[in-house]
């Protein structure tokens, strides 16, 4: 069955940019949606965006301007991007499979945002 | 965007028990509503779709209903590793916002 594993620093200075892979195996990326979603520490879920494996992409207003989701194929791989970040970024961040319903999930990745 | 309210956002209980989580959203969203279950340190597990359906593998004790905006949560006998927060997530409309989170533990 498909399993997903995020990788990507665990720091990060505010002002920088947040960048986290998802490695897709057991399936192709070249079909479904793949979705990045994140958890603030002690806090709830917060949807972050898709990719469809076309290309195409839909991302949360509250973080669009600062979003990137893009995909590489020939690493079975898509990323996530995420500019200019603040203290209010540090969150685990899980990929997942699906764009209205997710699963399955990485196991997540905490990423602190601090200098 | 759709707003998701669940309650109560914490629950004590016993094994065997049988509980109820609400999920209240701010617009219809007809049955496009899931719930997952999220255990401390792991990653959520997608539970029902489509409000009432049961994902693969997950036990019959869980049940969803509800549609419109009203959705419930229901675990029949609540069993030891029932124990989690349960998050509902409207599947009708971007962007997916999820429900603040119902906390199970134990009574």
């Amino acid at each position: 069955q498909v399993q997903l594993q995020e990788s990507g620093p665990g720091l990060v200075k505010p002002s920088e940019t947040l960048s986290l892979t998802c490695t897709v195996s057991g399936g192709s990326i070249r079909s479904y949606h793949w979705s990045w979603i994140r958890q603030p520490p002690g806090k709830g879920l917060e949807w972050i965006g898709y990719i469809h494996h076309s290309g195409s992409s839909n991302y949360n207003p509250s973080l669009k301007s600062r979003v990137t989701i893009s995909l590489d194929t020939s690493k079975n791989q898509f990323s996530l991007k995420l500019s200019s970040v603040t203290a209010a970024d540090t969150a685990v961040y899980y990929c997942a499979k699906g764009r209205d319903g997710f699963d399955p999930w990485g196991q997540g990745t905490l990423v602190t945002v601090s200098s | 965007d759709i707003q998701m309210t669940q309650s109560p956002s914490s629950l004590s209980a016993s094994v065997g028990d049988r509980v109820t989580i609400t999920c209240r959203a701010s617009q219809s969203i007809s049955s496009y509503l899931n719930w997952y279950q999220q255990k401390p340190g792991k990653a959520p597990k997608f539970l029902i779709y489509g409000a009432s359906s049961l994902q693969s593998g997950v036990p019959s004790r869980f049940s969803g209903s509800g549609s419109g905006t009203l959705f419930t949560l229901t675990i029949s006998s609540l069993q030891p590793e029932d124990f989690a927060t349960y998050y509902c997530q409207p599947s009708y409309s971007t962007p997916h916002t999820f429900g603040q989170g119902t906390k199970l533990e134990i009574k």
